[in-house]
């Protein structure tokens, strides 16, 4: 079945405490994407990359980073987690030669940070 | 920049109404507009999509016409079920770019 797949899709974590949440897709699919969704903001890009080895930055990315070493995989890192990152994160994918826009979303992160 | 506005406030309304979302836009260059839909617990969905101006997306009776004179990109079905509760997010991405901007969503509640 092709998917999007994140873990764990609950976290609960203490400040300055560093994690990552996966990300993973078997769609062979070139660009992959986080967001981070919160009430009355909508969804808000972290990062993204558009192939292994490129990554850019979103509209948000301060306090993350990512990498993207394999093509199927694109890790969302925290190094030092504070309260106001406490969110609920998608992972995204979608092939280059689509209409742009069209991207396939991971079930959701939630995450709590006290 | 690029951006999407979406009507505040969730949207309340019985089983068989008329639904309409509203949707406008701010873009440079020739964007691609989404519907994209959140189901309690999932993640999105693609829900329609139109690529240039007087395009009409559809899909599960949801419809969607692409208003370049207007900016718009409101989304309507004729007649609403308790399933289509969810969360619906208007979006847009510019050709030969990959990024989305979203809306805020509105939240849809459908009572029986």
């Amino acid at each position: 079945e092709a998917q999007v797949t994140q873990n764990p899709r609950y976290l609960i974590t203490v400040t300055g405490k560093k994690l990552t949440v996966t990300c993973s897709q078997n769609m062979n699919h070139e660009y992959m994407s986080w967001y981070r969704q919160d009430p009355g903001l909508g969804l808000r890009q972290i990062y993204y990359s558009m192939n292994v080895e490129v990554t850019d930055k979103g509209d948000v990315p301060e306090g993350y980073k990512v990498s993207r070493k394999e093509k199927r995989n694109f890790p969302l890192i925290l190094e030092s987690p504070s309260p106001n990152q406490t969110s609920l994160y998608f992972c995204a994918s979608s092939p280059m030669d689509s209409v742009p826009g069209e991207q396939y979303f991971g079930p959701g992160t939630r995450l709590t940070v006290t | 920049g690029n951006s999407v506005t979406q009507m505040e406030g969730p949207v309340t309304l019985s089983e068989e109404a008329f639904l309409t979302i509203n949707c406008t836009y701010t873009a440079t260059g020739y964007p691609s507009l989404f519907w994209y839909v959140q189901y309690p617990g999932e993640g999105l969905q693609l829900l329609l999509k139109a690529t240039k101006a007087d395009d009409k997306g559809s899909n599960k009776g949801f419809e969607a016409t692409y208003r370049k004179e207007t900016t718009s990109f409101h989304l309507e079905k004729g007649s609403v079920q308790v399933s289509d509760s969810a969360v619906y997010f208007c979006a847009l991405t510019i050709y030969g770019n990959n990024r989305l901007a979203f809306g805020k969503g509105n939240q849809v509640v459908v009572i029986p």
